[in-house]
């Protein structure tokens, strides 16, 4: 079955520590987005890819790193400098990044990071 | 960062109630608007992409429909069950946005049906 697997589905972080999240999908999807959610907040966009080897920061991108090197795959870096990373993150992708077309964005699960 | 609200923030109603929830979003430069249906513990599931004016879309008994004039679009549930119990998510792409397909969501109405 095709579709897009996060994990961990929880992560604990100590102080000062860079933690990654890992988003992989066989969709053969163009895009990939990744998004944070605070309780009682609506998703907000972290950083997007639109191809492989592109990436650009969304509207909280501070204290977040990514990469792009393949396709299928755009890990989340938590750096230390994000000084409020508790949060439920979610990973999502859709076919095409560009161009005027109706894209469904297609989910993870979600990795909930909590800070020790 | 545009905004987009719904409401009500939450709802609890009995099975076989109706119920409709508010999704309100800028007017001006509409692309398109979503609504994805979000269970506990599972990945959000995309419900409707909308793109006209007047648009309607049915899928089972969730229905929805949009205004892109003044900004705001409903999602009806006919006869809810249990089932039926999740988090309900907008979310409006703008025509100039320079983020791919990025959305910009609202906060959800969470809805729950008991038996």
């Amino acid at each position: 079955d095709g579709g897009i697997t996060q994990s961990p589905k929880y992560l604990f972080r100590k102080e000062g520590q860079n933690v990654t999240l890992s988003c992989e999908q066989n969709l053969n999807h163009d895009a990939m987005y990744w998004y944070r959610q605070d309780p009682g907040q609506g998703l907000r966009l972290i950083y997007y890819s639109q191809i492989v080897n592109d990436f650009q920061k969304g509207d909280i991108a501070e204290g977040y790193s990514v990469s792009r090197e393949k396709k299928e795959s755009f890990p989340l870096t938590v750096t230390s400098a994000q000084k409020n990373p508790t949060a439920f993150y979610l990973c999502a992708s859709t076919r095409r990044g560009r161009g005027l077309y109706q894209e469904t964005q297609y989910f993870g699960p979600g990795t909930r990071l909590l800070v020790l | 960062i545009l905004n987009v609200e719904q409401s009500p923030q939450s709802l609890h109603v009995q099975e076989g109630d109706s119920t409709n929830f508010t999704c309100s979003f800028p007017s001006s430069n509409f692309y398109a608007l979503h609504w994805y249906r979000w269970e506990t513990a599972k990945s959000p599931e995309a419900l409707f992409v909308m793109t006209l004016n007047g648009d309607e879309k049915k899928k089972g008994r969730i229905s929805a429909t949009l205004n892109t004039k003044e900004g705001y679009s409903y999602l009806y549930i006919k006869g809810s069950q249990p089932e039926d119990s999740a988090t309900y998510l907008c979310a409006f792409r703008a025509l100039n946005s320079n983020s791919g397909y990025a959305l910009n969501f609202g906060k959800g109405t969470s809805l729950l049906v008991t038996p």
